[in-house]
C-alpha cells in the first residue's frame, strides 16, 4: 500500500532555531501534499497545501514566511519552521494525495517541542 | 460555526457495549465523508468511508444523511482495542482535495 515516510518523529529545539520536517512518498508520486498541525486535544488543522513545482497555498492565519514549504519533487515535501517559538510546539502531520485513487496517506507525524 | 462538529465526549463504555457517534457538517457542497481513527500521539488512520446508502464493515456501521448534513458511526460489541479518538472528516467539492477534520470524539472501552 501507499506509504508516506515522515521524519523526524520527534524533535526538541531551542527558541529561535529552525526545524525541517520531511515527508517522502515511498511508492507513489504525490502531486499534492497537505500539511496539518494538531494541538493537544484538538483536531488536525490544515496549514497549507503544496503542489509539486508550484508555491504552496497557505490557510488563513498561517504565516508563509514562518512555515516554509518546499515540494520540489513528486516524492518529497518539506516543512521548515523558522525562528521557532514555544507556541509552535505541536504535532505536525503531512498527508499525500495519490492521484488516480480516492486515497489520502498520512505520515506518522512529527512532535515538535520548542524550549 | 465549525465546518465539522462532533461531540468531544469522552465516551466511557464497557466492553461489549454499542456506542454511537454523531457529526454534523456545515458545507452543503461537501462531497465525500469519512471516519478516521486516531490513537494517542499517532497519525489518523482511515476507518471507513461513508455513503448515502449506509455502509457496514464488521462491527462498524456508518450512515450519511445529506438532507440533515449529518453523519454517524455505530460500533457494536466494543472491544478494548476500539479505544481511540474518532474523527469525522469531510472533503469539499472542487479540485482542492482538502480534508476538513472534526475535533474528534474520544472513546474508552473499559474491561
Amino acid at each position: 500500500g501507499a506509504v508516506v515516510s515522515q521524519h523526524p518523529s520527534w524533535v526538541i529545539c531551542k527558541s529561535g532555531t529552525s526545524v525541517k520536517i520531511e515527508c517522502r512518498s515511498l511508492d507513489f508520486q504525490a502531486t499534492t501534499m497537505f500539511w496539518y498541525r494538531q494541538f493537544p486535544k484538538q483536531s488536525l488543522m490544515l496549514m497549507a497545501t503544496s503542489n509539486e513545482g508550484s508555491k504552496a497555498t497557505y490557510e488563513q492565519g498561517v504565516e508563509k514566511d514562518k512555515f516554509l514549504i518546499n515540494h520540489a519533487s513528486l516524492t518529497l515535501s518539506t516543512l521548515t519552521v523558522t525562528s521557532a517559538h514555544p507556541e509552535d510546539s505541536s504535532f505536525y502531520i503531512c498527508s499525500a494525495w495519490r492521484q488516480g485513487t480516492s486515497g489520502y496517506t498520512f505520515g506518522s507525524g512529527t512532535r515538535l517541542t520548542v524550549v | 460555526r465549525k465546518e465539522v462538529e462532533q461531540d468531544p465526549g469522552p465516551f466511557n463504555v464497557p466492553e461489549g457495549a454499542t456506542v454511537a457517534f454523531n457529526c454534523t457538517y456545515s458545507n452543503s457542497a461537501s462531497q465525500s465523508f469519512f471516519w478516521y481513527r486516531q490513537d494517542c500521539r499517532k497519525e489518523p488512520k482511515l476507518l471507513m468511508s461513508v455513503y448515502s446508502s449506509g455502509n457496514e464493515d464488521g462491527r462498524f456501521t456508518a450512515q450519511l444523511n445529506r438532507a440533515s448534513q449529518y453523519i454517524s458511526l455505530l460500533i457494536r460489541d466494543s472491544k478494548l482495542s476500539d479505544s481511540a479518538t474518532y474523527l469525522c472528516v469531510v472533503k469539499s467539492s472542487g479540485s482542492a482535495r482538502q480534508l476538513t477534520f472534526g475535533s474528534g470524539t474520544q472513546l474508552t472501552v473499559l474491561p
